[in-house]
């Protein structure tokens, strides 16, 4: 299994300002995912992103929204951009690993926009 | 929309085992059926997966029918701390396409 921490944990920010988080793991893995999980819902994938290339952005998610970097195999960032309450949500990193490809994921990080 | 169908909730009592189900009629041949849970305020967690046949680890135990459409996981014995939302995800892990989708899962609550 993969250990992935993300910083920061929680954070209050305010509109119209933007938030980076990091995603560290402990292994080398090519495929990395950005989750959002809005309150009392569950998890909506908002891009794929791969090293060496551009994240791959789902539908509804726009890279000016969610800029993403991916400099290595074992990090990656997600940038909220011009925060609105409606981005207060649980941001979550993921990896794919282990012989299936089963996931792992980060503890995320709870963003309050205010 | 979610391959899978699962009850919003469930009660269990602590010491007893807990079975959740999980309908996925329109499984194809080459996709795996993967639980995850989610306690609160962490992220998801990893628990098992199968093909067809049944499987168990040190967390629980997966029975998959025979015509695969449905499929059980089983928490031998419950603690309070397997209180969570536990989702039944379908996939075909080798698909390049890689993305789980996530459906409502089955809120468990373990009482004492």
């Amino acid at each position: 299994s993969a250990v992935i921490s993300q910083k920061p944990s929680r954070d209050i920010c305010q509109r119209g300002t933007s938030l980076t988080i990091q995603c560290q793991v402990d292994s080398q893995v090519t495929m990395m995912f950005w989750y959002r999980q809005q309150p009392g819902q569950s998890l909506t994938l908002i891009a794929t992103a791969n090293q060496g290339s551009e994240a791959t952005y789902e539908s509804g998610f726009v890279i000016d929204k969610f800029p993403i970097s991916r400099p290595n195999l074992t990090f990656s960032t997600l940038t909220v951009s011009n925060m609105s309450p409606e981005d207060s949500s649980i941001y979550l990193c993921s990896v794919k690993s282990g012989q299936n490809y089963e996931q792992y994921f980060g503890p995320g990080t709870r963003l309050t926009v205010t | 929309d979610a391959k899978t169908t699962q009850p919003p909730s469930m009660d269990c009592a602590e010491g007893r085992a807990a079975n959740l189900p999980c309908n996925h009629s329109t499984i194809s041949g080459n996709e795996y059926v993967y639980w995850y849970r989610q306690i609160h305020s962490q992220g998801p967690q990893y628990i098992i997966h199968g093909l067809k046949n049944n499987e168990t680890n040190e967390m629980a135990s997966l029975i998959i029918t025979e015509d695969r459409k449905s499929s059980t996981l089983i928490l031998p014995h419950a603690t309070l701390r397997d209180t969570a939302v536990y989702y039944c995800i379908v996939r075909a892990p080798m698909d390049s396409n890689y993305q789980l989708i996530w459906g409502a899962g089955t809120k468990l609550i373990i009482k004492p």
